[in-house]
């Protein structure tokens, strides 16, 4: 059982480069997430998807787009990268609200 | 002000000691609280999850909630090596992910 699975691991962009990062749950949870961590500052959610079809914003979702392909996909796009991007991101899916499965995050560094 | 504190460590102790790890916040609000655990260079891990006041124990982890204080407390008994790690607390007024707001999380570290 794969659980919470994010591609890539790791990432060097450079500014104005976009990219996709991709998340993909076997758990047949209804709920995905993406998160971004920095040190000092927690998690702080980007984006979120209650259902295939449905997206809402976070706490700080500018500079990023997102794509609930399915149930068990949910990809997260930075169209023009900025080096305030450097972060290490975090996708996650729970059944309930309170119980979130998190992938091994993707590192993701801009120059 | 943050809404949610924690102290941000490290924390350093022998093993076998009892270790406590505490995050205060300021919305009243708030009536959910977990705490998770993340290795280094891995991803959170749900550890305990508690709803409203009061204290919930799971084998060697005991969480506390003093909402009236504001206040929760995670409690690691006979601390172990393997408890190495840098602990999360979460807190939401709802039971669903988009309210969730993580402290900033304290690392710590078991020595043999």
């Amino acid at each position: 059982n794969a659980g919470v699975t994010q591609t890539p691991k790791f990432q060097v962009l450079k500014t104005g480069q976009s990219m996709t990062l991709q998340c993909a749950q076997d758990m047949n949870h209804n709920s995905m997430y993406w998160y971004r961590q920095d040190p000092g500052m927690g998690l702080r959610l980007i984006y979120y998807s209650a259902s295939e079809g449905t997206t809402d914003k976070g706490e700080v979702p500018n500079g990023y787009n997102v794509s609930r392909l399915n149930k068990r996909e949910f990809s997260l796009r930075l169209e023009s990268a900025a080096p305030s991007q450097t972060s290490v991101y975090f996708c996650a899916s729970s059944p309930t609200g309170s119980e979130a499965f998190f992938g091994q995050g993707t590192r993701l560094t801009v120059v | 002000q943050k809404e949610v504190e924690q102290d941000p460590g490290p924390l350093s102790v022998p093993e076998g000691a009892i270790v406590s790890l505490n995050c205060t916040y300021s919305n009243s609000a708030f009536q959910y609280f977990m705490w998770y655990r993340q290795y280094s260079r891995k991803g959170p891990e749900l550890l305990m999850y508690t709803y409203s006041s009061g204290n919930k124990e799971d084998g060697r982890f005991t969480a506390q909630v003093d909402k009236s204080s504001k206040y929760i407390s995670l409690f690691i008994r006979d601390s172990q090596p393997s408890d190495s790690a840098t602990y999360l607390c979460a807190m939401s007024e709802f039971d669903y992910g988009q309210n969730f707001v993580f402290g900033p999380g304290t690392r710590l570290s078991v020595l043999p």
